[in-house]
């Protein structure tokens, strides 16, 4: 069964540094999604990704958040300078028009 | 009123009893609805879609009230593999490419 990837599973870094979370979305799937969850409270969307550009974006994708879709599998989102409320989960998403989004098992992001 | 609002529970039921959640949305405009259950630091799986017609996919069924802006899921004959966070998850409407808002979770926890 096709399946959303991502890497790494947990990555820690200090607060300040640039963080690049990777995902390989499903292959024939064309919009492509980032979301956090921090510990305990509710999944939150961050932004949507579609024919190369962003599509939507949640108030919590301010300038410090980035996406990119370097080639024709991987896609990205970078957090600039990283802040100690940036610590979450972060879930890749990809999905066809209209359809249910298919979530990848996430990226535990600990800023120290 | 808050975008997607479920009861947090904890819900808790005996082995082989049926459940019935609820869920309701403030979005008029939202064309696409779904529950997900979440596992523990897990990422969100589709549960199912919710139709206007209502469906059902083995012990779960699911009902959606446009006029009421209201789901439901109900499992029937809980299983202890049923214990998990339910997801009610709704589009916001308009294209494809818009971002789900999630609502914060019903926990149930099936007693043996």
């Amino acid at each position: 069964e096709p399946e959303v990837t991502q890497t790494p599973s947990h990555q820690v870094t200090q607060m300040g540094q640039e963080v690049i979370l990777r995902c390989v979305p499903i292959s024939n799937h064309l919009y492509f999604y980032w979301y956090r969850q921090i510990l305990g409270q509710k999944v939150e969307f961050l932004v949507s990704f579609y024919n190369n550009e962003i599509s939507e974006k949640s108030e919590i994708f301010d300038d410090q958040f980035s996406v990119e879709r370097p080639d024709g599998s991987n896609f990205t989102l970078k957090i600039r300078s990283t802040k100690l409320e940036d610590s979450a989960m972060y879930f890749c998403a990809s999905s066809e028009p209209y359809r249910e989004a298919f979530f990848g098992q996430g990226t535990r992001l600990t800023v120290v | 009123r808050k975008e997607v609002e479920q009861d947090p529970g904890p819900f808790n039921v005996p082995e082989g009893a049926t459940v019935a959640f609820n869920c309701t949305y403030s979005n008029s405009a939202s064309q696409s609805f779904f529950w997900y259950r979440q596992d523990c630091r897990k990422e969100p799986k589709l549960l199912m879609s919710v139709y206007s017609s209502g469906n059902e996919d083995g012990r779960f069924t699911a009902q959606l009230n446009r006029a009421s802006q209201y789901i439901s899921l109900l499992i029937r004959d809980s299983k202890l593999s049923d214990s998990a966070t339910y997801l009610c998850v709704v589009n916001r409407g308009g294209g494809g490419a818009d971002g789900l808002t999630f609502g914060k979770g019903t926990h149930l926890i099936i007693q043996p």
